[in-house]
């Protein structure tokens, strides 16, 4: 059954430290992305990789950092210098052009 | 660039057709639309996708005025299980650029 799996589903984190969110997909996506959604809001795009080992800043990459090391995983760490980190988070891939995104069901991350 | 702005929320009744549009000025010829359907804590799913005229699949429908500026999402006879989050997206053609609209709030009473 193909699909994104982000892990964990909630998470906590005390303000300083760095956390590292899971995104595993077994589409055969080449394509993967980082997305950030906050209460009431829309989606905001932090990384993006098109291909393995590369990857680009979106809109909101500041405080964030990624890898991509293999086609099937996207994690995304969370850094302390990012100022504002408790957000849903949300992972997608895709694969070829005009191909629909296909998203995780997010991971709820709340630093303290 | 183009930009997408949804209206923020919308009333509906059960069994009513639902009507949401997205306004993106300045989209190519070759640029598409998808949309997406989002409930609380999850994320958004695929509804439809297009470029050009109408699209329907099973669930909804697409219309795309020759103009581009702007897309309509139908959905026939919603139920109370429609209510949730839509999104459109803009998909900028033979680039990676992906532009999110601001999302529409459906609401759907019994």
């Amino acid at each position: 059954d193909g699909g994104i799996t982000q892990s964990p589903k909630y998470l906590f984190r005390k303000e300083g430290q760095n956390v590292t969110l899971s995104c595993e997909q077994n589409l055969n996506h080449d394509a993967m992305y980082w997305y950030r959604q906050d209460p009431g809001q829309g989606l905001r795009l932090i990384y993006y990789s098109q291909i393995v080992n590369d990857f680009q800043k979106g809109d909101i990459a500041e405080g964030y950092s990624v890898s991509r090391e293999k086609k099937e995983s996207f994690p995304l760490t969370v850094t302390s210098a990012q100022k504002n980190p408790t957000a849903f988070y949300l992972c997608a891939s895709s694969g070829q052009f005009y191909s629909p995104l296909h998203f995780g069901n997010g991971t709820r991350l709340t630093v303290t | 660039l183009a930009k997408t702005t949804q209206p923020i929320s919308m009333d509906s009744y059960e069994g009513q057709e639902v009507n949401i549009t997205c306004s993106h000025n300045n989209i190519a010829t070759n640029d598409y639309i998808t949309w997406y359907q989002q409930f609380p804590s999850q994320g958004p799913r695929f509804i439809i996708q297009g470029y050009k005229t109408k699209v329907t699949n099973e669930v909804a429908s697409l219309f795309i005025p020759a103009d581009r500026k702007s897309s309509t999402l139908s959905l026939p006879r919603v139920s109370l299980s429609d209510t949730a989050v839509y999104y459109c997206l803009v998909g900028i053609y033979n680039t990676d650029k992906l532009i999110f609209g601001t999302g529409t709030r459906l609401q759907v009473f019994p």
